[in-house]
């Protein structure tokens, strides 16, 4: 299986903060990446896809980079709607995998 | 806008069988993957399997040898079947859509999820 690793895991920012995670595969995975926010108590929604592809209806200050082996999400500046939970998600190969998350807090 | 929900019982006994529906609101499942994924409280997101509009399946290996993924029972429904359960596999599960393609595959729209404990 492929293991997809995210970094960091908790991140504290504030609003309008420009704020960057990573996500790092154990081997090349092209651009067969995607990133979902999750929210408490809700499914995840899809916001990049392909690795640098903003999903429609997705906002622009989201933006994806990368390819290989490591991937960067980027959000330009942080809305209080985006504070959740961010994964990760390879497609290259069965089975899928997702990163362990990185958790946006309020600082 | 395509929506999903997920249905079945909340409660499975150990060394049961689980068996969840995926509802899609369209009037038949004609195109497309239909995936299952789940997520055990607290924790991250597993990737279970899918099944293609013609009935083909492919399964996390960690799970193969319990699981199933079938069309139906109605012609806009998919089903998981996930056989001797166990408290590991205490979870919400997620049914969605997977769009595959040569060039990518991405889960969307999701249902809203629904939570199966294993307990006796």
């Amino acid at each position: 299986d492929i293991q997809m690793t995210q970094s960091p895991s908790f991140l504290s920012a504030s609003l309008g903060d420009r704020v960057t995670f990573a996500c790092r595969a154990s081997q090349s995975i092209s651009r067969y990446l995607n990133w979902y926010q999750q929210k408490p108590g809700r499914a995840p929604s899809l916001l990049i896809h392909t690795a640098v592809t903003l999903q429609s209806g997705a906002p622009s200050r989201f933006s994806g980079s990368g390819s290989g082996t490591e991937f960067n999400l980027t959000i330009t500046s942080l809305q209080p709607e985006d504070f959740a939970t961010y994964y990760c998600q390879q497609t290259y190969s069965v089975p899928e995998t997702f990163g362990g998350g990185t958790k946006v807090d309020i600082k | 806008h395509v929506q999903l929900q997920e249905s079945g019982p909340g409660l499975v006994k150990p060394s049961e069988t689980l068996s969840l529906t995926c509802s899609v609101s369209v009037d038949s499942i004609n195109s497309y993957y239909w995936s299952w994924i789940r997520q055990a409280p607290g924790k991250g997101l597993e990737w279970i399997g899918y099944i293609s509009y013609t009935g083909h399946t492919n399964y996390n290996p960690s799970l193969k040898s319990r699981v199933t993924i079938s069309l139906g029972p109605s012609a806009n429904q998919f089903s998981l079947k996930l056989s001797s359960v166990n408290a590991a596999d205490t979870a919400v599960y997620f049914c969605a859509r997977e769009d595959i393609t040569v060039f990518s595959s991405r889960l969307g729209p999701w249902g809203q999820g629904t939570l199966v404990a294993v307990s006796s």
